[in-house]
C-alpha cells in the first residue's frame, strides 16, 4: 500500500505500552487485510486478518482496525514485549480469485526496556 | 512437518554468474511464489505459480527464470547475476490466502 502520511517507517516503544501501527492500502477493491510480522533473519510471519466487511478483529493481544472510507488500516498490539520488536507489513488482496499479496513498505518496531 | 524450505541460506556470486535458489514445500499447497525484499522495504513479487506446470510473472521478473514441475519444488534461476539483484530471497506458498514464508536466502552480487 502507498503512504498518505500516516505510514510511519520507524516505531520506538517502552515495553508494556501500547503500540499502533498504521497502514494505507491503495485499492478500494481490496476485500482482506493481513498483518505479517518479520524478525530479524526470518520470512514473514501471519499474524491477524481481516475481511472487508469488518471494521475490528482481535486476537492475542493484537487488534486490527479497519477504516474502509480513508483506505486505512491499523495494528494494535497491547503491552509491548521486547518479543515483538520486528518489523510489520500490512497487506491487501483484491479478491478470492487474486493470488497475488500487495505488500506495504513495512514498519520497524523497537521496543525499549 | 517443515513447511516451506529454501536452500541455500546465503550465497555471493560474482556478475554474470548464474544459480538456482531452491524451494521446497510438504504442505502440499497449489501457489507458491518468489519475493525479493531489498533493505528497508516491503516485498517484491517476482514470479509466482498457481500449480505444477504453470507459472507467471509478477512485478519484478526481469532477470529471472522458474519453473514448476511439481507440487513440491519452485525453483528460481538466476542467468546472468547483476549487482541489482543483490537481495533476500522468500519463497512461499499460499493457503485460504495466507502466505507461509521460507526463512529466506540472502544472495549477494560483487
Amino acid at each position: 500500500g502507498e503512504s498518505v502520511g500516516l505510514h510511519l517507517p520507524t516505531l520506538s516503544v517502552q515495553e508494556g505500552d501500547n503500540s499502533i501501527i498504521n497502514c494505507a492500502y491503495s485499492n478500494s477493491a481490496s476485500d482482506y487485510f493481513i498483518w505479517y510480522k518479520q524478525e530479524s533473519g526470518k520470512g514473514p510471519q501471519f499474524i491477524i486478518d481481516i475481511r472487508s466487511n469488518m471494521d475490528k478483529r482481535q486476537g492475542q493481544r493484537v487488534t486490527v482496525l479497519l477504516n474502509k472510507t480513508v483506505k486505512h488500516l491499523s495494528l494494535q498490539i497491547a503491552a509491548t514485549q521486547p518479543g515483538d520488536s520486528a518489523v510489520y507489513f500490512c497487506a491487501e488482496n483484491k479478491g478470492s480469485n487474486d493470488y497475488k499479496l500487495s505488500f506495504g513498505a513495512g514498519t520497524t518496531v523497537t521496543v525499549r526496556a | 512437518n517443515a513447511g516451506v524450505t529454501q536452500t541455500p541460506k546465503f550465497r555471493i556470486l560474482k556478475i554474470g554468474q548464474s544459480m538456482t535458489l531452491q524451494c521446497t514445500q510438504d504442505m502440499n499447497h497449489n501457489y507458491m511464489y518468489w519475493y525479493r525484499q531489498d533493505p528497508g522495504m516491503g516485498l517484491k513479487l517476482i514470479y509466482y505459480s498457481v500449480g505444477a506446470g504453470i507459472t507467471d510473472k509478477g512485478e519484478v521478473p526481469n532477470g529471472y527464470n522458474v519453473s514448476r514441475s511439481t507440487t513440491e519444488d519452485f525453483p528460481l534461476r538466476l542467468e546472468l547475476a547483476a549487482p541489482s539483484q543483490t537481495s533476500v530471497y522468500f519463497c512461499a506458498t499460499l493457503e485460504a490466502r495466507k502466505l507461509f514464508f521460507g526463512s529466506g536466502t540472502q544472495l549477494s552480487v560483487l
